[in-house]
């Protein structure tokens, strides 16, 4: 069986600063690791995806991703966040059609 | 590429009344097609997956007569959420995958939000 946490319900950065959200995971096998988002009353939208090649893996919007096997974790972080980056923020791990969903990180960014 | 869209993208009936929820791969075949809900402020749970051409299958808890899936052609799924109660309101969200191009991607679609008087 495989899951996945979300460490922060909610994240509230200033506009500029840096943005980490943490993901921690489980999985039997090796796992397939993704981060997507979602703004208010939309669907989804893939950030990034891990799947077994380069660990630090960079995604769409400046955000990118670091696969710490030892630490079973996979966070996201952003280098200066916008204010279009207040949204919801999904982890995700899935191996073959089986995605598990993390609860979910509300990002505030404040001006 | 990989593009999902779903019809309508909201909806607002009276209890007991039925609603059709389409989904669509405009610009690829989507061999396998999944069904998910989200509450407010919750993460999403995935009700079902279907193949084409093939009976869906439900998650632990999910009614299938109650939410009826149909995977008829490789570019649309429909949901039916039949004789609809106000707890069934909810924010549905499909997603597609091609699995014969190996790869196990998600494309997700927009999500229609249904809501029942």
């Amino acid at each position: 069986a495989q899951s996945v946490t979300q460490l922060d319900s909610h994240v509230s950065v200033s506009e500029g600063t840096p943005v980490l959200l943490r993901c921690n995971y489980s999985s039997s096998y090796s796992p397939s690791l993704s981060w997507y988002v979602q703004h208010p009353n939309k669907g989804l939208q893939l950030l990034l995806k891990y799947t077994s090649a380069a660990t630090l893996v960079k995604g769409i919007n400046g955000f990118e991703a670091e696969f710490k096997k030892s630490e079973t974790s996979f966070h996201l972080t952003k280098p200066s966040a916008h204010m279009s980056d207040a949204a919801e923020y999904f982890c995700v791990v899935s191996d073959d059609n089986d995605m598990r969903f993390g609860a979910g990180t509300r990002l505030t960014v404040k001006p | 590429g990989a593009v999902v869209s779903q019809h309508p993208s909201w909806v607002i009936c009276k209890s007991g009344t039925s609603v059709k929820i389409e989904c669509r791969s405009l610009d690829f075949q989507a061999t396998t097609m999944f069904w998910y809900r989200q509450f407010p402020k919750q993460s999403l749970m995935l009700m079902a997956t279907s193949n084409e051409g093939s009976k869906a299958t439900y998650e632990q808890g999910v009614e299938k007569d109650k939410f009826l899936i149909n995977h008829a052609s490789l570019t649309l799924s429909t949901l039916t959420v039949t004789s609809a109660h106000p707890e069934d309101s909810s924010f549905y969200i499909c997603s597609a995958s091609n699995q014969r191009d190996r790869t196990d991607t998600q494309y997700f679609g927009p999500g229609t939000r249904l809501t029942v008087l």
